[in-house]
């Protein structure tokens, strides 16, 4: 069975950069696309970005400018990198794994990790 | 941008029929997957490709799509029902959710 578990700090000072990973165990990194979704407490799902096996990334266009998604084979994890952050970026960040093939869904998520923005 | 429209509250009985609506410019063309999200709990894939459902969920839940509108729909809906629902579909390789629907059960 598939886990996705994120880690990195849980509160993270207004300016600074957001880093978050997704380990992924029972089953390999490669072959699927590995996205970052995150949700403001009391509001609903956004998208942040995805990175697939071979390196290729594609980002939500409001975000674009302050993301980065990176990719570590050797560990089976994923990262993300969220820059100059506000109080407005403050949510739980889920990372998910989008089906095989030509699936268009997400089929397993991590528990989520409470990112706070604050000084 | 792509946007995808979803009424913030539906309401139903206990045993009656729920149906949660997501609309979008031409949806009908686009693959839909629906979630559930219960309160503390990641989103848990219940429809995908507009009607197929994944192993473990129940036969109660059914979708649709044509048009400009895809549709869940929970018949016989249960107590445990009771959660906000959020479509998504992929619009020029980048995903879209709904806004959500907190689906009341009472």
């Amino acid at each position: 069975q598939v886990q996705l578990q994120e880690s990195g700090p849980g509160l993270v000072k207004p300016s600074e950069t957001l880093s978050l990973t997704c380990s992924v165990s029972g089953g390999s990194i490669s072959s699927y696309y590995w996205s970052w979704i995150r949700q403001p407490p009391g509001k609903g799902l956004e998208w942040i970005g995805y990175i697939y096996n071979n390196g290729g990334t594609n980002y939500n266009p409001s975000l674009k400018s302050r993301v980065t998604i990176s990719l570590d084979t050797s560990k089976n994890q994923f990262s993300l990198n969220l820059t100059s952050v506000t109080a407005a970026d403050t949510a739980v960040y889920y990372c998910a794994r989008r089906g095989a093939g030509g699936s268009t869904e997400f089929d397993y998520w991590g528990q989520g990790t409470l990112v706070t923005v604050s000084s | 941008s792509y946007e995808l429209t979803q009424p913030a509250s539906v309401s139903v009985s206990p045993g009656q029929t729920a149906s949660i609506t997501c609309s979008g410019d031409k949806l009908g063309d686009k693959y839909v997957c629906w979630y559930q999200q219960k309160p503390g709990q990641p989103p848990v894939l219940v429809i995908y490709q507009d009607s197929n459902r994944p192993s473990g969920i129940p036969e109660r839940f059914s979708g649709s799509n044509s048009g400009n509108t895809a549709t869940l729909t929970i018949s016989g809906t249960q107590a445990m029902d009771e959660a906000d629902y959020y479509c998504q579909a992929w619009d020029s390789s980048t995903v879209v959710f709904g806004g959500g629907t907190k689906l009341t059960v009472l």
